[in-house]
């Protein structure tokens, strides 16, 4: 089974811009997560996805938007990047809401 | 954001030694996991506990569920080099709910 893969891998953007990442779930994974893991720290929470649904939600400004597919993947959208945005972002997904996590390698996002 | 409390940020230990991680909360989870990240990589799940005083091992790691449900153990036994890497706890505290991680403890393991 094909586990999950984010893409790209890295990405440079300037400050205002908007940015889109993606993210294919583990096969039959209906749950993705998108977190944020700044340099040092632990990944945060920014949203939830179930069956396409948003079901869950961090202390991220509406900028942040996201989107499941109805094959499970993923989009995270990201408009008026900010150099704070600089950051890995992580997506995992799960079989079922009360499972354990399975995280991509992330995406390295920076912005100038 | 919240953050679980893990500490020391950084643990260094000679191969084959033993070695404890632990993990505390403000408030109540009922479901802890552990996982390890290594550079360039995403964490990868290393134990999952899902019920107080749960006691679960993984090849040579065993983790357990704190009864309080504020806290967990991660124990490393025989520690080799390739266990080098930072170690997360996360916690939820309902199966609908949000991952809290930890901010990490970087293992190092001298030859």
């Amino acid at each position: 089974e094909t586990g999950v893969t984010q893409s790209p891998t890295h990405l440079i953007k300037t400050r205002g811009q908007q940015v889109t990442l993606r993210c294919s779930s583990q096969s039959g994974h209906n749950t993705v997560s998108w977190y944020q893991q700044a340099l040092g720290q632990g990944p945060q929470f920014i949203f939830q996805y179930y069956r396409e649904e948003e079901n869950g939600r961090g202390n991220f400004p509406p900028r942040f938007s996201g989107l499941q597919f109805p094959n499970y993947s993923s989009e995270l959208n990201v408009n008026a990047l900010e150099l704070d945005d600089s950051a890995l972002y992580l997506c995992a997904s799960s079989l079922g809401q009360r499972d354990g996590y399975t995280f991509g390698s992330g995406t390295r996002l920076t912005v100038v | 954001g919240q953050q679980l409390n893990q500490s020391p940020q950084s643990m260094f230990i000679q191969e084959g030694e033993d070695v404890s991680m632990n993990c505390t909360s403000s408030s109540i989870f009922n479901t802890w996991l552990w996982y390890k990240q290594e550079p360039g990589e995403g964490p990868v799940l290393l134990i999952a506990l899902y019920k107080a005083g749960e006691l679960t091992s993984n090849g040579r790691l065993t983790a357990q569920f704190g009864i309080t449900r504020k806290d967990s153990f991660l124990n490393i036994s025989a520690s080799i080099p390739s266990d080098v890497g930072i170690y997360f706890c996360a916690g939820r505290p309902g199966a609908n709910s949000k991952l809290t991680f930890g901010k990490g403890i970087t293992l190092s393991v001298r030859p």
